[in-house]
């Protein structure tokens, strides 16, 4: 297994500039979810997902914009990028079981200039 | 959601045991307890998980106090591998979202 894949790894934009980040996994995982991390602080929550076609907003979802289509994939869109978004950014996933344990992908770093 | 408290650093010698504390006095009975691991310049991964009994596997032990207000991560003996940033985190039953504090950062000491 590839486990959570996420491309790219490294993306500069410019203001306003769209985007859309990836995610995949090959586990057939329910959850997914998108956290970022800024410098020197711990993962925040922007927006989750409990199964295809069902998403939720977490704790920093403005901004961002996310679709579930299908169980491999949950990509995560910029809309108008702004330099407060500079930061990277993770996806994980998981099971959905009740104390199971989280998967992460390797991260994108993402600079808005 | 309940609040974990852990030191901001710590530092270990390599082949010598860690003990990472972490406090979490507001926990209520459906709180799990999850460490998870940074190394640098990746994402988190699993460690440990427990709800109220001590739990032991491949990479560490998870001592849990009798009130439950405060937990310790154990590695056995550490190695430069275990450099990372350790976070513990409270889980409500149900709930799969992760709030990450800032974490203890584990230096190792060759």
């Amino acid at each position: 297994n590839a486990g959570v894949t996420q491309t790219p790894k490294f993306q500069v934009l410019k203001t306003g500039q769209s985007m859309t980040l990836q995610c995949a996994q090959d586990m057939n995982h329910e959850y997914m979810s998108w956290y970022r991390q800024d410098p020197g602080m711990g993962l925040r929550l922007i927006h989750y997902s409990v199964g295809a076609g069902i998403t939720d907003q977490g704790e920093v979802p403005n901004g961002y914009n996310v679709s579930r289509s299908t169980t491999e994939d949950f990509p995560l869109r910029l809309l108008s990028a702004a330099p407060s978004q500079t930061s990277v950014y993770f996806c994980a996933s998981s099971y959905g079981l009740v104390d199971g344990e989280q998967f992460f992908g390797p991260g994108t770093r993402l600079t808005v200039l | 959601d309940a609040k974990t408290t852990q030191p901001n650093s710590m530092e270990s010698n390599e082949e010598e045991p860690v003990h990472l504390p972490c406090n979490h006095s507001t926990i209520s009975g459906t709180d799990y307890i999850h460490w998870y691991r940074q190394l640098p310049s990746q994402g988190p991964e699993y460690v440990i998980h427990g709800l109220t009994s001590n739990v032991n596997n491949r990479m560490a032990s998870l001592a849990i106090a009798e009130d439950r207000k405060s937990s310790t991560l154990i590695l056995h003996r550490a190695t430069l591998r275990d450099a990372a940033v350790y976070y513990c985190i409270l889980r409500p039953f149900g709930n799969e979202k992760l709030t990450f504090g800032t974490g203890t950062r584990l230096t190792i000491i060759p």
